[in-house]
């Protein structure tokens, strides 16, 4: 079966600080990864989108790794601000020809000052 | 123009009425998306329209109702819908339906439902 985990669930973490979300997933045939972040009650806004042949993509303070092999995701938030406190959601496109995306359930952040 | 605009940002509605969510893109996009979000789950597809086409209906109750106008704009019209049924609402849509790798998939703000 087709899924994405998402560690851990929730974080709290101090203002300036570093965190790494991580996610793993079992969709196969796999096209790509992408991380979004979403703010309460608003849309997933894209963050990074890796391929297979990926395994680093930064965004600003936003790192994503991929290890296609052991089916293994990072998301690494540098120097945190308050404004990233939100969700972020690793998905996973396992179909190419269609866009049919594979959602994990979130890790919900706090940053606290 | 990269964005998926999604009207209204907010609706109150009776189990009786019937109303329309509207969605809207000028990116050039051929394929297009409905999600359900419920409180601290990840969307769940609705329908997709590809080529203006009702390409899937993930199983959806006959009070959903999508519509595809033309290439820009995805409607979903309500009608008798059910308290459970309150939830954020996104609109989605991505490049090429048809192959490739899409970098392309852009999602709305939503319009929260709220069904009394």
């Amino acid at each position: 079966k087709n899924q994405v985990e998402q560690s851990p669930q929730s974080l709290i973490i101090l203002e300036g600080k570093n965190c790494t979300l991580q996610c793993n997933y079992t969709v196969s045939p796999f096209s790509n990864l992408r991380w979004y972040k979403q703010d309460t009650g608003r849309g997933p806004v894209s963050l990074t989108i890796m391929t297979f042949s990926e395994n680093t993509k930064s965004n600003g303070r936003y790192t994503a790794t991929l290890d296609a092999d052991t089916k293994q995701s990072s998301l690494h938030i540098t120097a945190s601000q308050l404004s990233d406190s939100a969700s972020y959601i690793c998905v996973v496109s396992g179909v190419k020809g269609f866009q049919k995306l594979v959602f994990g359930t979130g890790t919900r952040l706090l940053v606290s000052p | 123009d990269t964005e998926v605009t999604q009207t209204p940002k907010h609706l109150v509605m009776g189990m009786t009425n019937k109303k329309s969510l509207k969605c809207e893109q000028h990116m050039g996009h051929r394929a297009m998306y409905w999600y359900k979000q419920k409180a601290k789950k990840p969307p769940e597809l609705m329908f997709v329209y590809s080529y203006e086409k009702l390409s899937i209906n993930e199983s959806v109750p006959s009070r959903f109702s999508p519509e595809c106008p033309n290439s820009s704009l995805l409607n979903l019209h309500l009608h008798a819908l059910q308290p459970e049924d309150s939830a954020l609402y996104l609109c989605a849509s991505s490049q090429d339906p048809t192959g490739g790798e899409d970098y392309g998939y852009t999602f709305g703000s939503g319009t929260r439902l709220t069904v009394v």
